[in-house]
Order: structure tokens, then sequence, then C-alpha cells
């Protein structure tokens, strides 16, 4: 099937700095990816979804200033955690879309963020 | 509010049980349906979808789902569980080809050897 790669897999970082996170599908052209945030013991809540060359769309409750996301190309799209909190710490997985007759999305491995 | 429900928190099975993992749905009209499944340490992987056409679907490593439109159901089974099937389980919906998809709170799956 189809391989989406996510880097950095792990991140600790300090109160108020900045984190990025990057999502790749390595052998498909994504116009669509979703970013996705698990809470431990809960199901994947989704945070936005990102289309190739335009503004991404964000779920209610989501802040869109705090958690920038950009598509930049069919194969990349990254997430950037700004001012991060240790309340902005979880597990923070992408998908892509794959865009064919049946579209189906394939998920990355996860970044686990730590906010010290 | 439209959701999916998996009514099952934490399932322990013995090797060779079988096994059927429940998944309701609350939304109308027309749906694709998946499974995916999360070994330890392991992303999320897909083990089977439905579009349409035969309401019973077979995916990877055995399991098979049925669709079941009166019931708003899709529920996961496999004839024999392996140990090596421990993981945590997630039915998602979407509508449409467009359509994010909506999971469920997950199975954690325990199989004893």
């Amino acid at each position: 099937g189809a391989v989406v790669s996510q880097h950095p897999s792990r991140v600790i970082c300090k109160s108020g700095t900045s984190v990025k996170i990057e999502c790749r599908s390595l052998d498909f052209q994504a116009t669509t990816m979703f970013w996705y945030r698990q809470f431990p013991k809960q199901s994947l809540m989704l945070m936005a979804t990102s289309n190739e060359g335009s503004k991404a769309t964000y779920e209610q409750g989501v802040e869109k200033d705090k958690f920038l996301i950009n598509h930049a190309s069919l194969t990349l799209s990254t997430l950037t955690v700004t001012s991060a909190h240790p309340e902005d710490s979880s597990f923070y997985i992408c998908s892509a879309r794959d865009g064919g007759l049946q579209e189906t999305q394939y998920f990355g491995p996860g970044t686990r963020l730590l906010v010290l | 509010a439209q959701s999916v429900s998996q009514h099952n928190h934490h399932v322990i099975l013995s090797e060779a049980a079988s096994l059927e993992l429940g998944c309701n749905y609350s939304y109308g009209g027309t749906v694709n349906l998946f499974w995916y499944v999360q070994y330890p340490g392991q992303h999320l992987q897909l083990l089977l979808k439905y579009f349409s056409g035969d309401p019973l679907v077979k995916g990877i490593k055995g399991f098979e789902a049925e669709f079941i439109k009166s019931k708003f159901s899709f529920n996961l089974r496999k004839p024999s569980v392996q140990w090596s099937d421990t993981a945590e389980y997630f039915c998602a919906v979407s509508r449409g080809s467009q359509g994010n998809l909506i999971f469920g709170k997950g199975t954690k799956l325990s199989v004893k050897p």
C-alpha cells in the first residue's frame, strides 16, 4: 500500500518554542492531507484538512494561528505548533488521501510531542 | 450528533477464538466504511474498506466485515484470532468521496497465547 512518513517521530521542546512536523507521501501524490491529534486511550481527532496550494480547513475549536499548516506540494504538508505549551503535548498523526477511484487515507507513523 | 460507536473498549480472547468487533454509525445516506488497525508501536494501517457492492468485505490477514445498512453497522470479524492480532482496532466512516473520516474510539484486542 501507499506509504506516508512523518518527521520527527518524537520531539521534546521547551514551553514557548515552535515545533514543525513534516508529513510526506512517498509513492503517491496527495492533493489532500489531514492532521489528527490522538489523546491517550482515545480516538483520533481531526484537527484540519490540508489542500495543496490553498489554505487549510480547520475543525471547530482548533486554533489556526497556533497550528499552522502548509501544503506546498503534492507530497508534503507541514504542521507547525507555535508557542507550544505543555497542554499541546500529544501524538500528532497525518494522513494523505490517494485521490484514486476509491479514495483512501493512508496514515503516517505519528509524532510524539512533549512540551516541558 | 453524527458519530461512530464502537461498543467494546477492550476485548480479551484466547488464540483460535472467534472475533467480532461491533461498529455502528449514525449517518443517513451514502457512507464509506473502514476498519483500521494499530499494532503496538506502529501506525494506523488499513484493514479493509467498503464503498459499494458486496456488503461482505474481505480484508488482509483473514479479517472480514459486513455492512448491514438497516442496522447502520459494519462489524469486523475473524474466525480464529492469533496472538499477533493483538492491537487496537478503529472503525471509521466517511460520507462521499470527499468526506473526512470520523473515527470510533477504538477497541483494544488482547489475544492470549
